[in-house]
C-alpha cells in the first residue's frame, strides 16, 4: 500500500539559510499535519491543511510557512535557519477524521 | 492546555511476557487516541486508533482500551517478542477548532529480551 512520501529524507543547513520540505500524501487523503520532533521529544503539532485550507496552527514558528497545493502535496519553508531547529520533522496524511499516517520524515541538521 | 503522560517510561521485560503500558491524559474532551509505535531513528507506525465513542480496538496481540471518563487508556501487549522492542507512544486527537492536532505522550521505551 502507497505510504506518506517525505523528501529529502536528511538535509544538512548552515544557520540563516532557508529549507523546504516536501510532503507527498497517501493517495485520497484530504489532510495533511506537519510535526516537529526534537532530539529525545515527542512529536510536537506545527500546522495542518484540509483540502488546501490550513485548518489548524501549533507552536510553529514565524520564520516557517506552509501550504498545500492543488495536487495535495504540501511543503514546509523554513528560513532563517537557527542551530534549534535541527531536528525530525514529520508529514502525516488522513483521510478527514481517520487515522493520521506517518511519512518517514526528514532529518534536519543546521550547523 | 492537555497534556498526556506515559507510564513507565521504560519497561524491560523478558520474552513471553504480557504487558501494559498506560496513558493518561489531562482532557477527556478528546475526538480519539491513537497509539504508534516508533523504532530508534524512525518514523511513526500507527498501531491502534480508538474513537472517543468506542471502548477497545484489537489487532492482533495489541489491544487498547480507553476510558475517556478517566482520561486513560492501556495498551496491552500480548505475548512480547523481541522485535516488539520500540518507543510507544499514544497521542490523543482534538476535535472542534484543532480538528486533527495530535498531542503525545513522551513515550514508553520498551525493550523485550530473550
Amino acid at each position: 500500500a502507497a505510504g506518506v512520501i517525505q523528501s529529502p529524507r536528511h538535509l544538512i543547513k548552515e544557520k540563516r539559510e532557508t529549507a523546504t520540505l516536501k510532503c507527498y500524501p497517501i493517495p485520497r487523503h484530504d489532510t495533511v499535519y506537519w510535526y516537529q520532533q526534537g532530539p529525545g521529544q515527542d512529536p510536537q503539532f506545527l500546522i495542518s491543511f484540509y483540502e488546501k485550507m490550513q485548518s489548524d496552527k501549533g507552536s510553529i514558528p514565524d520564520r516557517f510557512s506552509a501550504q498545500q497545493f492543488s495536487d495535495y502535496h504540501s511543503e514546509l519553508n523554513m528560513s532563517s535557519l537557527e542551530l534549534g531547529d535541527s531536528a525530525l520533522y514529520f508529514c502525516a496524511s488522513s483521510r478527514g477524521e481517520g487515522t493520521q499516517y506517518f511519512g518517514p520524515g526528514t532529518r534536519l541538521l543546521v550547523l | 492546555k492537555q497534556e498526556v503522560t506515559q507510564i513507565p517510561a521504560a519497561l524491560s521485560v523478558p520474552e513471553g511476557e504480557n504487558l501494559v503500558l498506560n496513558c493518561s491524559f489531562t482532557d477527556s474532551a478528546i475526538y480519539n487516541l491513537q497509539w504508534f509505535r516508533q523504532d530508534p531513528g524512525k518514523g511513526l507506525t500507527s498501531l491502534l486508533l480508538i474513537q472517543s465513542s468506542q471502548r477497545e480496538q484489537t489487532s492482533g496481540r495489541l489491544n487498547a482500551s480507553l476510558d475517556k471518563s478517566s482520561g486513560r487508556s492501556t495498551l496491552y501487549i500480548a505475548a512480547s517478542q523481541p522485535g516488539d522492542s520500540a518507543t510507544y507512544l499514544c497521542a490523543v486527537w482534538a476535535g472542534g477548532t484543532s480538528y486533527g492536532k495530535l498531542t503525545f505522550g513522551q513515550g514508553t521505551i520498551l525493550t523485550v529480551h530473550p
